[in-house]
C-alpha cells in the first residue's frame, strides 16, 4: 500500500541553524501538507501546496520558512535561523485532489529538537 | 473560527468494554470530518472521513458517526491494540487545512 515516507526521523539543531525536512508524498497525489505537532498540544496546519505553487499557509508559515519540490518526488520543508519553539513534530501528508473531502494521508514525521 | 472540541481528553477500557468518543466541531460549511489513530510518536493514520449528517462508517471494532454538530467513534469489544490517541479534524469551506482536536487517548487493559 502505498504510503507518505520523511527523513530524517529525528534530526537535533542549534538554534539558529537551518534545517530542511524531506518527504515523499505519495505517488499519483496532487497537493502536499506540512503540519506540526508541539508536544501535548493540537496538530497545526503549516502550508498546502498544489502545481508547484503554495495555495494556502497558516500564520504561523512566515518568512522563515519555505517548502520546495525539487524534483518529482521529493517535497521539502525548509526552517531557517530556527528557534527553541521549533521544536515539534513536523508531518508531511498528500491528498489525491479529488473528491469532496480529499482525505489527508500522513507520514510518520520528524522530530525536530532545537537546542 | 471553525473550532473542534474532543471528550474524553483520556478513557480507560477494560478489554471488551465497549465506549464511544466524542468530536464536537463549529464550522462554516463542512467538507469534511475525519477520524485518526495517532501511537506515540507517529504520524496521524487514517480511518474514515464523514461528509454529511447522518453518514455512518464502520471499520473493524470502530463505528464513526455524524451529526450537524458532533461525530462520534464507538468502539466496540476493544481489545488492547486498539490503545492509542483517537484524533478528529474538520475542513471546511474551500480551505484544504485541516483543523484538529486535541484527541482522546484510549487505554484498553486486558
Amino acid at each position: 500500500e502505498p504510503e507518505v515516507t520523511q527523513t530524517p526521523s529525528h534530526q537535533v539543531t542549534q538554534m539558529g541553524q537551518e534545517v530542511i525536512l524531506r518527504c515523499v508524498p505519495i505517488s499519483n497525489h496532487l497537493y502536499f501538507y506540512w503540519y506540526r505537532q508541539i508536544l501535548g498540544q493540537k496538530v497545526e496546519f503549516l502550508v498546502s501546496f498544489y502545481n508547484n505553487e503554495i495555495s494556502e499557509k497558516s500564520e504561523i508559515f512566515d518568512d522563515q520558512f519555505s517548502v520546495e519540490r525539487p524534483d518529482g518526488s521529493n517535497f521539502t520543508l525548509k526552517i531557517r535561523s530556527t528557534k527553541l519553539e521549533d521544536s515539534a513534530m513536523y508531518f508531511c501528508a498528500s491528498s489525491p485532489g479529488q473528491g469532496n473531502a480529499d482525505t489527508q494521508y500522513f507520514g510518520p514525521g520528524t522530530r525536530l529538537t532545537v537546542l | 473560527e471553525d473550532q473542534v472540541t474532543q471528550s474524553p481528553e483520556a478513557l480507560r477500557l477494560q478489554e471488551g468494554e465497549s465506549s464511544s468518543l466524542n468530536c464536537s466541531y463549529t464550522v462554516s460549511g463542512l467538507r469534511g470530518l475525519f477520524w485518526y489513530r495517532q501511537d506515540p510518536g507517529k504520524g496521524p493514520e487514517f480511518l474514515f472521513t464523514l461528509y454529511s449528517a447522518g453518514e455512518e462508517k464502520e471499520k473493524e471494532r470502530l463505528k464513526a458517526t455524524l451529526t450537524k454538530k458532533e461525530s462520534f467513534l464507538h468502539i466496540t469489544a476493544p481489545k488492547p491494540e486498539d490503545s492509542a490517541t483517537y484524533l478528529c479534524a474538520v475542513r471546511s469551506g474551500n480551505n484544504r487545512k485541516l483543523i484538529w482536536g486535541l484527541g482522546t487517548s484510549l487505554a484498553v487493559n486486558p
